[in-house]
């Protein structure tokens, strides 16, 4: 069974440039968290996805990103004009469902897509 | 959600327990604690969560004061790939419809000495 997958896992845009950065979920799994690190701090929670679905985008940035799960294919977090505060590690994370029918606390992680902008 | 306190560095020596505690002396009686890692450059990985018994599974052990406010992470015999950043976060149980993400503070960089 795959866990979550990442790509690209290495990514280097210029400014003003467009990141796409691409995360499967786990089989079965149909939520999708994606969090962003900045070099040497914490993790930071961005937006909440189901299948066709923004739950909760309390953490993204309010312009350039956006986020969106289809019914098909993998989430994508996408970043416009990037500029040099973007560049961080990108991680989604995937979390199967509980009893009531929402995620449960034990969120898969992928390795990461780190963005690194010149 | 409760916050939590951890503190920000401890080594132990490989070979032995790793003892990892969190405060969270505001948690709900609804509120769960869960404990992730980070290995450096890696995705976070979790561990174990509880909400008032003590668990264990096969990576470490969850033994959480009878009032709840204070939990213990127990690593019994860590090892150098041990070393990581400890999260302690607590969750509450959420109903069919609503989402709550985990929101992960500064946690505890465990370093494992040979």
């Amino acid at each position: 069974n795959a866990g979550v997958m990442q790509n690209p896992r290495h990514l280097v845009r210029r400014r003003g440039q467009e990141a796409r950065l691409r995360c499967s979920p786990m089989k079965g799994h149909s939520h999708v968290y994606w969090y962003r690190q900045l070099p040497e701090e914490g993790l930071k929670f961005m937006v909440y996805l189901q299948k066709e679905n923004i739950i909760d985008e309390s953490g993204m940035p309010k312009e350039r990103f956006s986020a969106e799960f289809p019914k098909e294919g993998p989430s994508i977090l996408r970043i416009q004009q990037v500029v040099r505060g973007d560049s961080a590690a990108y991680f989604c994370a995937s979390s199967p469902l509980d009893a009531y029918g929402g995620p449960t606390g034990e969120l898969f992680f992928g390795e990461g897509s780190r963005l690194t902008v010149l | 959600d409760a916050k939590t306190t951890q503190p920000p560095s401890m080594d132990c020596a490989e070979g032995r327990a790793a003892n990892l505690p969190c405060n969270h002396s505001t948690i709900s009686g609804n509120e769960y604690v869960y404990w992730y890692r980070q290995i450096h450059s890696q995705g976070p990985q979790y561990i174990i969560h509880g909400l008032k018994n003590n668990e264990t599974n096969e990576m470490a052990s969850l033994i959480i004061t009878e009032d709840r406010k204070s939990s213990t992470l127990i690593l019994p015999h860590a090892t150098l790939r041990d070393t990581a950043v400890y999260y302690c976060i607590v969750r509450r149980t959420i109903s069919s419809g609503s989402a709550r993400q985990l929101t992960f503070g500064s946690g505890t960089q465990l370093t494992v000495l040979p």
